[in-house]
């Protein structure tokens, strides 16, 4: 079974500064990773994915993540924020277990965008 | 293509009582999955169907739910008697494949248990 783990619930940031929105895992098998972005009354949408290849991936919206298999952790960057990037985020997890593929969420982090 | 839909959108009802919520994939996705979000903690699995049988109900809570989904098309999740603890919002996701794939969801079901 794996686990996922959102170490901050909410992170507000001023407009044009930098975010990280941290995540860490645990899994006895191999793992793929995913962030989603939840913006009001919608379903989750993907950001970006981890499979395979190399450890920083590039996703939507100027996101990107880098997956660091020793300290099982897939934080999410971006750069410079906008107000439209306010929203919740989700960290994903996929490992195989008994019953198949499964994937599991951590508990989100609002990410709250100031002019 | 058509994405997932779910409905209702929103349903209130009184302790003991019944609600089904029903799943619409995404035409040709086989894998069809329920999840649930409790007052802002984690977006837990419930289960998952390939096609029309039960992959893993490991996450299901308790026999009051019942998940169906008769044909591999659609499918419903059954709440009977709901107690409040059943309050949150009821997610639906599909994908083609399993494993890498990506879920595409629904905007969720909201339920209300007074």
């Amino acid at each position: 079974a794996q686990s996922v783990t959102q170490l901050d619930s909410q992170v507000p940031v001023f407009e044009e500064a930098p975010v990280e929105l941290r995540c860490n895992y645990s899994s006895s098998v191999s793992v793929y990773l995913f962030w989603y972005v939840q913006y009001p009354n919608q379903g989750l949408q993907l950001l970006l994915k981890y499979l395979s290849g190399s450890t920083l991936v590039k996703g939507i919206n100027g996101f990107e993540a880098e997956f660091n298999k020793s300290q099982t952790s897939f934080h999410l960057r971006k750069p410079s924020v906008h107000i439209s990037d306010t929203a919740e985020y989700f960290c994903a997890v996929t490992a195989l277990n008994p019953g198949g593929f499964k994937t599991i969420f951590g508990a989100g982090t609002r990410l709250f965008v100031k002019a | 293509e058509a994405g997932v839909t779910q409905f209702p959108s929103h349903s209130v009802i009184e302790k003991g009582q019944t609600v089904t919520l029903r799943c619409d994939p995404i035409s040709g996705h086989d894998n069809l999955y329920w999840y649930r979000r409790v007052m802002g903690k984690e977006i837990k699995f419930l289960l998952h169907f390939v096609k029309e049988s039960k992959q893993d109900e490991s996450g299901m809570p308790n026999n009051r739910f019942l998940a169906e989904r008769t044909g591999g098309t659609y499918s419903t999740l059954k709440v009977q008697p709901a107690e409040l603890e059943d309050s949150g919002v009821y997610f639906c996701a599909s994908s083609r494949g399993s494993g890498a794939n990506v879920l595409t969801f629904g905007a969720g079901s909201r339920l209300t248990v007074l």
